[in-house]
């Protein structure tokens, strides 16, 4: 089954204390982003990869880190959590040639305390 | 720059009516893609409905249709037959392409969905 997955799906985090949010596709796509979600915003992009070792920032990347070392992997690091980062997470892929189809991994949320 | 507007935080709906969901949209491109997801209580981002802008057609897809009108740069969503499985929360978003062939998501801000038995 095609699908994105996430992990944890729920963490209570503190101030400070480093996390690593989990992000793997199965379709072989080139395309990974993160977003997140916050009440009366919709989804922003944090961080999007077009292939293996290409990241760059989305529209909202302060605090962030990401890195891509396999295809299939895109996880979401934050080094230094704050409150301001407790929000629902979003890992998506889709594949360079399909323009209408973003997958959308399960959603990760976090609080941070 | 590209934004998207959904000017209603909330709506209402009487179970087997249909509902229309605004969305607008701003963008100098012309090449670009329209897209609709349903966000339950779970939280998931569940895929409606895409509508690509040199579609000439309205995008259907079983009770959800895209109403699309590009001169006025809205697409809205119509879901005929409301069910009580339709409660939820929806996001429009559009796409943009950058050079070099990546795109992102933009998205609006949603509309809360409840539908009445």
């Amino acid at each position: 089954e095609a699908q994105v997955t996430q992990n944890p799906r729920y963490l209570i985090t503190v101030t400070g204390k480093k996390l690593t949010v989990t992000c793997s596709q199965n379709m072989n796509h080139e395309y990974m982003s993160w977003y997140r979600q916050d009440p009366g915003l919709g989804l922003r992009q944090i961080y999007y990869s077009m292939n293996v070792e290409v990241t760059d920032k989305g529209d909202v990347p302060e605090g962030y880190k990401v890195s891509r070392k396999e295809k299939r992997n895109f996880p979401l690091i934050l080094e230094s959590p704050s409150p301001n980062q407790t929000s629902l997470y979003f890992c998506a892929s889709r594949s360079r040639a399909r323009k209408e189809t973003q997958y959308f991994g399960p959603g990760t949320r976090l609080l941070v305390l | 720059a590209q934004k998207i507007t959904q000017t209603q935080p909330g709506m209402f709906v009487q179970e087997k009516e249909a509902v229309t969901l605004d969305c607008t949209y701003d963008t100098s491109d012309q090449s670009y893609g329209l897209f609709w997801y349903k966000q339950p209580s779970s939280g998931e981002m569940i895929f409606l409905i895409y509508q690509g802008s040199y579609d000439e057609q309205n995008a259907t897809e079983g009770r959800y249709s895209l109403n699309f009108q590009k001169a006025r740069k809205s697409a809205n969503l119509v879901i005929s037959a409301s069910q009580l499985g339709d409660s939820a929360m929806y996001f429009c978003a559009m796409r943009e392409d950058f050079s070099g062939g990546y795109n992102k998501l933009i998205f609006g801000a949603g509309t809360r969905l409840a539908v009445h038995p």
